[in-house]
């Protein structure tokens, strides 16, 4: 069976620090991957989703990039966060196919301090 | 216009209640549906598909409205555990990788 797994779960980080975040996909080839973010008592914000290696789809301009340098794996970094990037984080794979669901990680909590 | 759009609530209904969302979307080419739930600093759990003829699964249905671009989530016999945010998801404009969810709607079931 699929899983995806997400780390680390929680991320205290001061003003200007780097962040990379990971997310891997096992049990599934070339899935389409996905980073949302979402905000303290907001909805999720799609911020990239990839179809495959080294492809990478921005949906918002901002401080933050993806990178998918293995089949299952994405990676959401930054150079410099700012007090705007804190919220929760989660990756999400999906198979491609029509009426095939999105399936979520446990989720990143990052505070930006 | 956002690319889909719900009615945030809360909801507050009494047990056994039955309650009803819609979720309107604005890509008529879209072809995947879902309603997910998020419980309280959780991630999305998928709670059905959506297909055209409409589904049911217990005591949730849900139903697709092509020609007015709408999805609707109806649960019957509320239960305390059904509170939560509900949350439609429709595959966006320029791409149908591209998922979209609603800002959720959020549902109190009281004793």
């Amino acid at each position: 069976s699929q899983t995806i797994h997400q780390w680390p779960a929680t991320l205290v980080q001061p003003v200007g620090s780097p962040l990379s975040l990971e997310c891997t996909v096992e049990g599934t080839s070339n899935p389409n991957l996905y980073w949302y973010r979402q905000a303290a008592g907001r909805g999720l914000q799609l911020l990239f989703y990839s179809v495959g290696i080294g492809q990478i789809s921005s949906e918002v301009p901002q401080n933050l990039s993806a990178s998918r340098p293995q089949d299952r794996q994405f990676i959401l970094s930054s150079k410099k966060l700012l007090l705007s990037d804190s919220g929760f984080y989660l990756c999400a794979w999906f198979p491609g196919q029509q009426n095939s669901p999105l399936h979520f990680g446990n989720g990143t909590r990052l505070t930006v301090t | 216009r956002k690319e889909v759009e719900q009615d945030p609530g809360p909801f507050n209904v009494p047990e056994g209640a039955t309650v009803a969302f819609n979720c309107t979307y604005s890509n008529s080419a879209s072809q995947s549906f879902f309603w997910y739930r998020q419980d309280c600093r959780k991630e999305p759990k998928l709670l059905m598909s959506v297909y055209s003829s409409g589904n049911e699964d217990g005591r949730f249905t849900a139903q697709l409205n092509r020609a007015s671009q709408y999805i609707s989530l109806l649960i019957r016999d509320s239960k305390l555990s059904d509170s939560a945010t509900y949350l439609c998801v429709v595959n966006g404009m320029d791409s149908s990788y591209k998922l979209i969810f609603g800002s959720g709607t959020r549902l109190l079931v009281r004793p």
